[in-house]
């Protein structure tokens, strides 16, 4: 089974703070590297599939970069309601979630 | 508007059963993979069962093999979760997700909660 490594696993930022979270997969995946975003008591929203492929809808200020094994999500200026927790995914074999880093006010 | 709403979720005691399902509206259900995904208490996301779009091909996490079962029926737009000898560590809020372009879920219902307790 592929395992994912996240980090780090919090950090504490300010507004307009650029922010970013690593992502290791235990084996190449290739480019199948998605990554979502939870508030609390809400499901995960999808921001980015494919390594760098933004879903419709989410502002251009999150991005994501890598291919195999290391992957990043880069929030360009932290914004109030992008506190929340985020999650890496592979999808090249079955689904591998990551552990998750909570993003928390400075 | 595309939608998936889950249902079924409750208390139940170890070793009991439960059988969950998600509703979905608004897109063409028989041609997507649908996943349910769990999140326990204060804890990250954990994928558990996927189906492919016709159910010819089903896969699971393994500390739910042969305990949980996926399935769909593409005639009521629905996808089920049989879930079976529960245990405590099956607590958890239960998504059902829809797999999209890379096999990312892009469409997440609201989660059902299933609590595992004597």
């Amino acid at each position: 089974d592929i395992q994912m490594t996240q980090s780090p696993s919090s950090l504490s930022a300010s507004v307009g703070d650029r922010v970013t979270i690593t992502c290791r997969a235990s084996q190449s995946i290739s480019r199948f590297l998605n990554w979502y975003q939870q508030k609390p008591g809400k499901a995960p929203k999808l921001l980015i599939y494919s390594a760098s492929t933004l879903q419709s809808g989410v502002p251009s200020r999150f991005s994501g970069s890598g291919s195999g094994t290391g992957f990043t999500l880069t929030i360009s200026s932290l914004q109030p309601e992008d506190f929340a927790t985020y999650y890496c995914q592979q999808s090249y074999s079955t689904w591998t979630f990551g552990q998750g880093t909570k993003v928390e006010i400075k | 508007e595309v939608k998936l709403v889950e249902s079924g979720g409750n208390l139940v005691q170890p070793g009991g059963s439960l059988r969950l399902s998600c509703a979905a509206s608004g897109f063409s259900f028989s041609s997507y993979w649908m996943s349910w995904v769990r999140q326990a208490p204060g804890k990250g996301l954990e994928w558990v069962a996927n189906i492919k779009h016709d159910g010819s091909d089903k896969y699971y996490v393994g500390s739910v093999k042969g305990r949980l079962t996926i399935s769909r029926d593409n005639a009521k737009n629905s996808l089920y979760l049989q879930m079976n000898s529960l245990r405590a560590e099956d607590t958890a809020v239960y998504y059902c997700a829809r797999s999209g372009s890379s096999f990312a879920f892009d469409i997440w219902g609201q989660g059902t909660k299933v609590t595992v307790s004597s």
